[in-house]
């Protein structure tokens, strides 16, 4: 299976500031990312989609200010959550894959975001 | 509305008590229906892709198959390292959006 490395696997900040997680695929090109949050014993839930080069497209409720995205190149995307708060606790999980292989689906090893 | 429901929400299994997870969909247009595995505070583990009805696979004591409605996920002889949340997810088609089911926790004892 694919690669992907998430960073930092686990985070803990004061409220109100920003966390950065970045998603590495290690060896394959990633035409498109997939972020998805994951709050306990419930499942994965889409936050966004991006490909390389273009802007995020949002699900909705969520707030693209809040969750600030950036997939500038075929091999990292970065998750930006901006003035944190509690609430915002949760797994975070990329998913990165090519324009040549759109049905299985890896992904990271996931961030464990903890909002104080 | 698109819909992934999956049962039991947790299974508790003796070790080589065989038993099956069940994952039924409603969605218009199935592009394929995958099972992975999710361990705790870990990123979901790809097991299987099914892509239509009558399909089976299989990966040592697992074997998923696939019907119009649902799909099973058959576990033989369970050993304590199966415990895990099985997570099920439908694509459709027409785009790359994956639903996710909220999964099924498994736990075998020893």
């Amino acid at each position: 299976g694919a690669v992907v490395s998430q960073h930092p696997s686990w985070v803990i900040c004061k409220s109100g500031t920003s966390v950065k997680i970045e998603c590495r695929s290690l060896d394959f090109q990633a035409t498109t990312m997939f972020w998805y949050r994951q709050f306990p014993k419930q499942s994965l839930m889409l936050m966004a989609t991006s490909n390389e080069g273009s802007k995020a497209t949002y699900e909705q409720g969520v707030e693209k200010d809040k969750f600030l995205i950036n997939h500038a190149s075929l091999t990292l995307s970065t998750l930006t959550v901006t003035s944190a708060h509690p609430e915002d606790s949760s797994f975070y999980i990329c998913s990165p894959t090519t324009s040549g292989n759109t049905d299985t689906q890896y992904f990271g090893p996931g961030t464990r975001l903890t909002v104080l | 509305e698109d819909q992934v429901t999956q049962s039991p929400e947790a299974l508790r299994l003796q070790e080589g008590e065989s038993s099956s997870l069940n994952c039924s969909y409603t969605v218009s247009g199935l592009r394929g229906l995958f099972w992975y595995r999710q361990d705790p505070g870990k990123g979901p583990e790809f097991l299987f892709t099914l892509y239509s009805a009558g399909e089976e696979k299989e990966k040592e004591r697992l074997k998923a198959t696939l019907t119009k409605k649902e799909s099973f996920l058959h576990i033989t002889a369970p050993k304590p390292e199966d415990s895990a949340t099985y997570l099920c997810a439908v694509r459709y088609t027409g785009g790359f959006k994956t639903i996710f089911g909220a999964g099924t926790r498994l736990f075998v004892k020893a």
